[in-house]
């Protein structure tokens, strides 16, 4: 069975600052992990995946996040945070041969201080 | 760009009532799902379907249905709406080629 868990309900930095938001996971597969972004009142936007190839993956708007097995983590991370960054974070995992199925976390809600 | 498209955006239903919430995507996928959206608990899959007629139970199936006649459309059904049905509910669609998964912009449902 896949699980994931994101380890803070709410993180809060200030703009220029660095990001990290934290995401362990469990699988009983080779795992395709994700982290989706939504912004109030908007839909869910990718920003980045990783499906067995590089462990350090880059994604939009600066973000990236590397793929930890001997941890079971994949924590996403940005080097200097805009205001435009507040907005919900999903990390997922899925299974391959699950026919796409998406397990998310609970979600992290980031605020950004100017 | 492909899409999946909701419906509706809002919805408000009355308490036994039969809701219908409709997902169309024009990408030719083989796959479809249906999530509810609820504060602090992420998304959650209701049901999903890898081909027409078929369909497959996700993690809180109970008290709804669905409905694939064609590939393109996935319909979620309440048979009987409840107050604790109200959420945000969210389609996609997904191909293996390239792990594509795409998002309808959700249909935020309340019951009263």
């Amino acid at each position: 069975a896949q699980s994931v868990t994101q380890l803070d309900s709410h993180v809060s930095v200030s703009e220029g600052t660095p990001v990290l938001l934290r995401c362990n996971y469990s699988s009983s597969y080779s795992p395709s992990l994700f982290w989706y972004v939504q912004h109030p009142n908007k839909g869910l936007q990718l920003l980045l995946k990783y499906t067995s190839a590089a462990t350090l993956v880059k994604g939009i708007n600066g973000f990236e996040a590397e793929f930890k097995k001997s941890e079971t983590s994949f924590h996403l991370t940005k080097p200097s945070a805009h205001m435009s960054d507040a907005a919900e974070y999903f990390c997922v995992v899925s299974a391959l041969g699950q026919g796409g199925k998406l397990i998310f976390g609970q979600g992290t809600e980031l605020s950004v201080k100017p | 760009d492909v899409k999946v498209t909701q419906s509706s955006r809002y919805l408000v239903k009355r308490t036994g009532e039969k809701v219908f919430l409709e997902c169309v995507q024009d990408m030719d996928h083989e796959n479809m799902f249906w999530y509810r959206q609820d504060p602090g608990l992420g998304l959650r899959l209701i049901y999903f379907s890898y081909d027409v007629k078929m369909k497959e139970k996700g993690d809180i199936p109970e008290g709804y249905s669905v409905s694939r006649e064609k590939k393109e459309r996935f319909s979620l059904i309440l048979e009987s709406a409840s107050t604790n049905q109200t959420s945000m509910y969210l389609c996609a669609s997904w191909t293996a080629i390239n792990y594509g998964y795409t998002f309808g912009s959700g249909t935020r449902l309340t019951v009263v």
